[in-house]
Parts: C-alpha cells; sequence; structure tokens
C-alpha cells in the first residue's frame, strides 16, 4: 500500500539559508499534518491543512511557512535556518470523516534536516 | 497546562515476556487519547486510538486501556517480541473543533534474546 513520501530524506543546510521540505500524502488522503522532533524531544506540532487550507497552527514559528496544493502535496518552508532548527520533519496524512480529531494519522519517514 | 507523563521512561525485557506502559495525563477537554510506536529515525506508527467511551482496544499483540475518569491508559504488550523494541509514545488529543494534539516523552522498550 502506498504510504505517506517525504522529500528530500536528508538535507544540510547553513545558519541563514532556506529549505524547503516535501510531503506527498497517501493517495484520496485530504489533510496533512507537520511535525517537528528535535534530537532525544517528543515530537511537536507545526501546522496542519485540510483541503488546501490551513486547519490548525501549533507551534510553527514565523520563519516557517506552509501551504498545501491542488494535488494536496504540501511543502514546508523554512527561511533564515537556525542551529536550533535542526530536527526530523515528519509529515502526516489522514482522511477526513467529519471527526477529524480522531481521524488516523499515517507518518512519512521523515526529513532530517541539519543546520550547520 | 495540558500534560501527558509516560512511565517507565525506558524498559527491558526479555524476547516472549509481556509488558505494560503507562500513561497519565492532563488533558482537557479530552477527545482522543492515541499509542504510538516508532522506530529510531522513522515516523511514528499508530497502534489505537482510543475514544472517551472506550476502555479496551486490542491490536495484535498490543492492548490499551483508558480510564477516562481517572485519565490514565495503558499499553499491554503481549509474548514480546524483538521487533518491539522502539520507543512508544501516548499522544492526547484535545477536543474543541481543532487539533491539538499533547505528546508524552515516550517509553523506550528494548527487547533482549
Amino acid at each position: 500500500a502506498a504510504g505517506v513520501i517525504q522529500s528530500p530524506r536528508h538535507l544540510i543546510k547553513e545558519k541563514r539559508e532556506t529549505a524547503t521540505l516535501k510531503c506527498y500524502p497517501i493517495p484520496r488522503h485530504d489533510t496533512v499534518y507537520w511535525y517537528q522532533q528535535g534530537p532525544g524531544q517528543d515530537p511537536q506540532f507545526l501546522i496542519s491543512f485540510y483541503e488546501k487550507m490551513q486547519s490548525d497552527k501549533g507551534s510553527i514559528p514565523d520563519r516557517f511557512s506552509a501551504q498545501q496544493f491542488s494535488d494536496y502535496h504540501s511543502e514546508l518552508n523554512m527561511s533564515s535556518l537556525e542551529l536550533g532548527d535542526s530536527a526530523l520533519y515528519f509529515c502526516a496524512s489522514s482522511q477526513q470523516t467529519g471527526m477529524f480529531s480522531r481521524d488516523e494519522q499515517f507518518f512519512g519517514p521523515g526529513t532530517r534536516l541539519t543546520v550547520l | 497546562k495540558n500534560q501527558v507523563e509516560q512511565s517507565p521512561q525506558s524498559l527491558i525485557i526479555l524476547e516472549g515476556k509481556n509488558c505494560t506502559l503507562q500513561c497519565n495525563y492532563t488533558v482537557s477537554p479530552f477527545s482522543n487519547l492515541r499509542w504510538y510506536k516508532q522506530d529510531t529515525g522513522r515516523g511514528p506508527v499508530s497502534l489505537t486510538i482510543m475514544t472517551f467511551s472506550e476502555n479496551t482496544k486490542s491490536n495484535g499483540r498490543y492492548t490499551a486501556t483508558l480510564d477516562a475518569d481517572t485519565k490514565q491508559s495503558s499499553l499491554h504488550i503481549t509474548a514480546s517480541q524483538l521487533s518491539d523494541s522502539a520507543s512508544y509514545i501516548c499522544v492526547v488529543i484535545s477536543s474543541g473543533g481543532s487539533y491539538i494534539p499533547t505528546f508524552g516523552r515516550g517509553t523506550s522498550l528494548i527487547v533482549h534474546p
């Protein structure tokens, strides 16, 4: 079965550079979630999109922005990168059932971002 | 403040043995509670989703319980296998029309042969 695809899997950037992470949800899934997991930390919810509209916003820095496109893939844009942005970034997708807070999320393998 | 506390922080057991992981939460209002298994460097995989009215839910060798009154949940793993070695994360979702997850720090389980 198709899973959530994230690209790239690994990314190395320098401070103050920009980075773009991509997420391709499972076919027919209409909701995408972004998480950040720092070393040894629990995942932090960043932002979510439903039907190309921002759904919920968590602890996403102002330097980050995200969007969901017409084909439901999503991109997380990160600017003015800082050392503390080094983390594993997970994307998850789900299919809204009308009780979205209970919808099962399927996680991608993550993108490991290293900021030097 | 919404919090999810998991115990133990780490656990080492022998293959074939059973174990129980605990999750206590103070999230309110409560929508549902999820247990995830996360292998190192990989995305979490959903094991169970439990709503307010569900006391027990099984998924193969995994059985989760929920006591909404005491705000406690447990994940019981039966006949452990080497592949069960992973971090088990408890996530509580708050209700109110939006998705607000509170993650626990996870329990690191190591299964030895």
